[in-house]
């Protein structure tokens, strides 16, 4: 069955640090990958998602992600983060064939101001 | 507000009752998802529409959980004698399906969160 894991459960950072959050996942097809983003109090939103082509993904607010084939994993990175991006990030993976997404567990990301 | 809306947004309820959340998708979606999610986790599957047509269901949907969408619009999940354990955030998504498409966007609703005392 396939599985996404995320490392860090809660990241804390201080404004205009730089940020990478990982996440692998575990099937050995064709998959679609996302990061999913909850303001507090909002709902989940998508952050960026990986289809086909040019592995290196960016999203909105400037995070970007890195799909490593080789690797099973899809890590995000934003290069400065400000207060506003605290929130829960979700890994998500979708067997292209399905229409489920299968979600991590979730990074709590807390930014220091 | 054209985005997915559930309703209610809170319930509670003492164990053993019945409960019943709607979720209303975005009009010109023919695609709608229910996901549970619980303390410290990622939403988790629970089944999913295609129109009216319930294609898919996960082992995490017991005998006491039925969903429905009958005019293949708003769907309905209700949970029939409710546990404690049952007491979670229940998210609806909704995308456009069409063939030849291999992904179309979910997208999410507020949810409901289900309290069982």
């Amino acid at each position: 069955a396939q599985s996404v894991s995320q490392h860090n459960h809660h990241v804390i950072l201080s404004e205009a640090a730089s940020l990478e959050l990982g996440c692998n996942y575990s099937y050995g097809g064709t998959v679609n990958l996302f990061w999913y983003v909850q303001y507090p109090g909002q709902h989940l939103q998508l952050l960026l998602k990986y289809f086909s082509g040019d592995p290196l993904v960016k999203g909105i607010k400037g995070f970007e992600a890195e799909f490593i084939k080789s690797k099973f994993s899809f890590n995000l990175r934003k290069p400065s983060v400000q207060w506003s991006d605290t929130a829960e990030y979700f890994c998500a993976v979708k067997v292209s064939s399905a229409s489920k997404i299968i979600f991590g567990s979730g990074t709590r990301l807390s930014i220091r101001p | 507000d054209t985005g997915v809306s559930q309703d209610p947004r809170h319930k509670i309820t003492k164990r053993g009752q019945n409960v019943t959340f709607r979720c209303d998708p975005i009009s010109e979606h023919n695609r709608l998802y229910w996901y549970r999610q619980t303390l410290g986790q990622g939403p988790e599957f629970l089944t999913y529409f295609q129109n009216e047509a319930q294609l898919e269901k996960s082992r995490l949907l017991s005998d006491r959980f039925s969903a429905e969408r009958p005019k293949g619009s708003f769907s309905t999940l209700e949970i029939q004698r409710t546990e404690q354990g049952d007491s979670a955030m229940y998210l609806c998504a909704s995308s456009l399906g069409a063939s030849g498409l291999s992904y179309n966007e979910q997208f999410f609703g507020p949810g409901t969160r289900l309290t069982v005392l």
